[in-house]
């Protein structure tokens, strides 16, 4: 059953197109960043990270974008394939040194076949 | 490997009885945590663990009790259910340095009623 509620903001994305799903986070002091991926009925599973030193960082299929200018994180999913169907989380590490990560409400990726 | 083991997968309660959601790993992570998963609100951190015999509140550790006897096990107790604590609850655990990711169990579907 679903592990996330029913109000989540919903992105639809034609299966082959690339996918964006934007996370605006509030601590210009955050120093590190993430993505998970949570399927129906699952914890959340990393996806990829990046360090507040960096804009950009690129995994397989991902690209993790940081804009700390405007305090803005987003995350490009390349060739979306109906296994990205999901809600992605991203998630700030507020205070250097310590394990208080925290997380957005979510999006819910549906990809259509 | 396992990861992350909790038990039970679901549970339903009645007001004012208690219970304790297990976690278990078995990657020797020092750091572990346990968060609530609510509709439309993200995880929030109840409480997490720097290490055995560490540990400390996150954003909503009201109604729950932890503790750490060992680098393996994280049990988080409800002492008097309350609806309000209906909810998916997830153990997360992670290395012992700044900036890395955490791996989540599978949940715990709770109910009060």
């Amino acid at each position: 059953g679903e592990s996330v509620g029913l109000h989540l903001p919903t992105l639809s994305v034609q299966e082959g197109d690339n996918s964006i799903i934007n996370c605006a986070y509030s601590n210009s002091a955050s120093d590190y960043f993430i993505w998970y991926k949570q399927e129906s009925g699952k914890g959340p599973q990393f996806i990829i990270d990046i360090r507040s030193n960096m804009d950009k960082r690129q995994g397989q299929r991902v690209t993790v974008l940081l804009n700390k200018t405007v305090k803005h994180l987003s995350l490009q999913i390349a060739a979306t394939q109906p296994g990205d169907s999901a809600v992605y989380f991203c998630a700030e590490n507020r205070a250097s040194g310590t394990y208080k990560y925290i997380f957005g409400t979510g999006t819910r990726l549906k990809v259509l076949a | 490997n396992a990861g992350v083991t909790q038990t039970p997968k679901f549970q339903v309660l009645k007001t004012g009885q208690s219970m304790t959601l297990q976690c278990a790993q078995d990657m020797n992570h020092e750091y572990m945590s346990w968060y609530r998963q609510d509709p439309g609100m993200g995880l929030r951190l109840i409480h997490y663990s720097v290490g055995a015999g560490i540990t400390d509140q996150g954003e909503v550790p009201n109604g729950y009790n932890v503790s750490r006897s060992t680098t393996e096990d994280f049990p988080l107790r409800l002492l008097s259910a309350a609806p309000s604590q209906t909810s998916v609850y997830f153990c997360a655990s992670s290395r012992r340095r700044e900036n890395t990711e955490a791996f989540f169990g599978q949940g715990t579907r709770l109910t009060v009623v």
